[in-house]
């Protein structure tokens, strides 16, 4: 059964630093995400992406975050100056289309740690 | 706004006997319902979803839940839990009327089935 991956299972970066999280979603699937969860705390919506544009944001998501689709296969979330706070597990989900599926399929996540 | 509560951070039940995980929401419009699972270092993996038709759906694993409109509720349930179901278990909603398709999270209910 295909499945969405993500690298590194766990980054460990020091604060200021530049990450760069990786996902492949599945290969037919045209909408992807990002949620991040605080340890403890709820799984939170990140940033939606389709057609090779945010569709959607949230208020977390701001000016240090950056998300790309470099090829056909790759979708990664970039945080440019890290903060302590943005040590959380980060998920990937993918969707097969906007409209006719309505469920996400999720990666196992990457734990980022920032010191 | 949508939101989910999931009042119980953890469940215990024996194995053989029904399980119910517990799930409000609240959204402005319709909602789209779906439960998560998550094993230990393991993405969610979709278990079921109601969209719109029979309040009762049937998922994976044995799983089923109860879509209850004038409760706002979609309650998991399981007639007879198995050692396996042992997990972490979210509920999430998407408003139709959202403009996005970001999933909002409960907090999430640990499910631990003992023999």
């Amino acid at each position: 059964e295909p499945e969405v991956t993500q690298t590194p299972s766990h980054q460990v970066t020091q604060m200021g630093q530049e990450v760069i999280l990786r996902c492949v979603p599945i290969s037919n699937h045209l909408y992807f995400y990002w949620y991040r969860q605080i340890l403890g705390q709820k799984v939170e919506f990140l940033v939606s992406f389709y057609n090779n544009e945010i569709s959607e944001k949230s208020e977390i998501f701001d000016d240090q975050f950056s998300v790309e689709r470099p090829d056909g296969s790759n979708f990664t979330l970039k945080i440019r100056s890290t903060k302590l706070e943005d040590s959380a597990m980060y998920f990937c989900a993918s969707k097969e289309d906007p409209g006719q599926t309505y469920e996400q399929y999720f990666g196992p996540g990457t734990r980022l740690t920032v010191t | 706004a949508q939101s989910v509560a999931q009042p119980e951070d953890q469940v215990n039940v024996a194995e053989g006997n029904p399980l119910t995980v517990k799930c409000t929401y609240s959204v402005s419009g319709n909602p789209y319902l779906f439960w998560y699972v998550q094993y230990p270092n393991r993405g969610l993996q979709f278990l079921l979803k109601y969209i719109t038709g029979d309040n009762l759906v049937k998922g994976s694993y044995g799983f089923e839940a109860e879509f209850n409109k004038s409760q706002t509720s979609f309650h998991l349930k399981k007639p007879s839990a198995l050692v396996s179901d042992s997990a972490l278990y979210f509920c999430a909603v998407r408003d139709i009327k959202a403009a996005g398709n970001k999933l909002t999270f409960g907090g999430g209910t640990r499910v631990l089935v003992k023999p």
